[in-house]
């Protein structure tokens, strides 16, 4: 089993309307836990971390956390076609950083 | 955030030629690097750890003595690929843990490589 999870996709939404990107792990004694975006040809930029149970917002993303589920997922509201891009989750376990292989968004003007 | 830079941002280098890429961390010290490669379309793929002070940690299935890895100090690690062959052609990518920031892994801007 695969530290990190995420559904390939691609996910298609139209422009406005909610992205929904979702992340599970194996390791329970995880910490940390991070979303990437990645545009083509470009390395991966941080959107947001989340440490504890439960949503933390900033602007547009939302980060939901559930360690009892080992769940974590990102939540983009509004869709612009410049969120198109690659969303990669990313955990920490003591000193290990792993990543998931990514989910590619299209957001459809 | 913590700044990574890469140099050269891109490379053309002939079939067995040597072709080093340097990863610094600009504005903090980072006694740990890491090495990723991403073909195109594809996921990162984690390398090699850079320990400053100690050889690399290399992941399985990725040759030693092919990429060369040297952490100088506490804020130069460089990767070097010998003797290159066009399917090493891939685009390599730094990362640095910041100390105090939870392991946040701060990304330097990648260095696309094309071996003829």
């Amino acid at each position: 089993q695969k530290e990190v999870e995420q559904n390939s996709g691609p996910l298609s939404v139209p422009e406005g309307a909610i992205a929904s990107l979702n992340c599970t792990y194996s390791d329970r004694g995880s910490q940390s836990f991070f979303w990437y975006r990645q545009y083509s040809g470009k390395s991966p930029e941080l959107i947001m971390f989340i440490y504890s149970n439960g949503d933390k917002e900033d602007g547009r993303f939302t980060a939901q956390l559930n360690k009892a589920s080992q769940y974590v997922s990102l939540l983009i509201r509004d869709s612009q076609p410049s969120d198109s891009a690659t969303y990669l989750c990313a955990v920490t376990t003591g000193n290990q950083f792993y990543f998931g292989t990514g989910t590619s968004l299209t957001v459809i003007p | 955030g913590a700044v990574v830079s890469q140099h050269p941002s891109w490379v053309i280098c002939k079939s067995g030629t040597s072709v080093k890429i340097e990863c610094r961390s600009l504005d903090f010290q980072a006694t740990t690097m890491f090495w990723y490669r991403q073909f195109p379309k594809q996921s990162l793929m984690l390398m090699a750890t850079s320990n400053e002070g100690s050889k690399a940690t290399y992941e399985q299935g990725v040759e030693k003595d092919k990429f060369l890895i040297n952490h100088a100090s506490l804020t130069l690690s460089t990767l070097t690929v010998t003797s290159a062959h066009p399917e090493d052609s891939s685009f390599y990518i730094c990362s640095a843990p910041q100390a105090g920031a939870r392991n946040e892994q701060f990304f330097g801007p990648g260095t696309r490589l094309t071996v003829l």
